[in-house]
């Protein structure tokens, strides 16, 4: 079956306490990206990746790091979480040609106390 | 910089009514469009994709149209059910000559409620 799988779908934490959001795909696929949920903001792009290597910023990455190691795998790193980090995350992917389906996670719920 | 509107914010039906969705954006150099549906507290499930070259796309009860020019997309639902109740969300994916390679850009989604 085709998915994306993210972990953990709970999570809450200390401010400052590093953590990571794993993110893994079946597809094969090219382009996978991260988005948060916020109420009010609707979903923001935070990173993307078109390949393995090859990352960029999306319009919210400030306090995000991201890596593509491998062609499935992009996980989320909060170096340092921060209270207004706290949203609901999730994970995408699509062929790299973008002309077929996104496929997204379930989501992360993260909260920082 | 794209931004996508989705109206009306919320909508209750009863049962078995026909219904539509509306969705606008501002730039019209888009890849394709995709309606979501997400429930409570879970993920996004993919209804349809529109390519820019296409006028429209269904899938059982569903039917989805773009107008590319004007910027507009509607999802109409037929004879609605209590479990079509959801937020539906509209995301256009950003052509690639863009600054944000393959972005999709959301609206902020209709809450759909039907009730019995």
């Amino acid at each position: 079956e085709a998915q994306v799988t993210q972990n953990p779908r709970y999570l809450i934490t200390v401010t400052g306490k590093k953590l990571t959001v794993t993110c893994s795909q079946n597809m094969n696929h090219e382009y996978m990206s991260w988005y948060r949920q916020d109420p009010g903001l609707g979903l923001r792009q935070i990173y993307y990746s078109m390949n393995v290597e090859v990352t960029d910023k999306g319009d919210v990455p400030e306090g995000y790091k991201v890596s593509r190691k491998e062609k499935r795998n992009f996980p989320l790193i909060l170096e340092s979480p921060s209270p207004n980090q706290t949203s609901l995350y999730f994970c995408a992917s699509s062929s790299g040609r973008l002309n077929t389906e996104a496929f997204f996670g379930q989501g992360t719920r993260l909260t920082v106390v | 910089k794209q931004e996508v509107t989705q109206i009306p914010a919320a909508l209750s039906v009863p049962e078995g009514e026909n219904l539509v969705l509306n969705c606008s954006f501002t730039d019209s150099a888009i890849y394709n469009l995709q309606w979501f549906r997400q429930d409570p507290g879970k993920g996004l499930t993919s209804l349809l994709l529109i390519q820019s070259s296409q006028r429209e796309q269904t899938s059982g009860r569903l039917n989805a149209s773009l107008d590319k020019s004007s910027g507009r997309s509607t999802l109409y639902i037929a004879a609605s059910q209590p479990g079509d109740s959801a937020t539906y969300l509209c995301a256009v994916r950003g052509d690639a000559g863009g600054t944000s390679y393959g972005k999709l850009t959301f609206g902020q989604g209709t809450i759909l409620t039907v009730h019995p």
